[in-house]
């Protein structure tokens, strides 16, 4: 089973600043199969990033997925006030299809 | 537009089972496979499955086996997950998501949640 290693566990920053969070997986990925996900309380979650560096439809700009490899990084460049919410990486290359543990990133 | 609806909450007993449906709308239901994800109040998400609905196959992690179905009824477009043998650390909002694209793991679109309670 591929353990994929969200860092950190929570980042705190303001409005404007810039984000990156890390996922690091146990076994090497394929590119092509890993996303990310933002969680808002209470809501499901909603797909920002796929294969890697790809964003999902109605995502803007300002996310971007970047890595190779086991090391893989989100990176918001300006935080708008809705960006503040609980990010996951997924590997799904290999069965069991894994989430990282998540990075919360609070104001 | 794509739409998963899901049954609604559960409260079951320890040793019970739960069945929790997941509709599917606004697209062609067997071209996509639909997953379940399951997150336990305060944690994460845990990747249960996945299910083709196009031939019925479907994979599950491990730490399920024997105890997790997964199913569907295509003329109406619903997809089941099964879970047996409940313990209180089966407490969780499940979700059924759909790819994002055939032939993709990343999951584009989810339904709202179940939340099942297992309590004595």
């Amino acid at each position: 089973e591929i353990v994929l290693t969200q860092s950190p566990g929570t980042l705190s920053l303001s409005p404007g600043e810039r984000a990156t969070l890390s996922c690091r997986a146990s076994h090497s990925l394929s590119s092509s199969f890993v996303a990310w996900y933002q969680q808002k309380r209470g809501q499901a979650p909603r797909l920002l990033i796929y294969g890697v560096f790809n964003r999902a439809t109605g995502i803007p700009d300002r996310f971007s997925g970047s890595g190779s490899g086991t090391d893989f990084t989100l990176t918001i460049s300006r935080l708008e006030p809705e960006d503040f919410a609980v990010y996951f990486c997924q590997q799904h290359g290999t069965s069991p299809y894994s989430f990282g543990q998540g990075t919360k990133l609070e104001i | 537009q794509v739409q998963l609806v899901q049954s609604g909450a559960e409260v079951k007993k320890p040793g019970a089972s739960v069945k929790v449906s997941c509709k599917a709308s606004g697209y062609t239901f067997t071209d996509y496979d639909i997953n379940w994800v399951r997150q336990a109040p305060g944690q994460g998400l845990e990747w249960m499955a996945w299910l083709n609905p196009n031939d019925g196959n479907t994979g599950h992690a491990e730490k399920f086996q024997g105890r997790l179905s997964i199913t569907r009824d295509t003329p109406i477009g619903t997809a089941y997950m099964e879970l047996s043998s409940l313990t209180s650390e089966d407490t969780a909002v499940y979700y059924c998501a759909r790819q994002f694209y055939s032939a993709s793991g990343s999951l584009g679109y989810w339904g709202q949640g179940t939340l099942v309670t297992v309590s004595s």
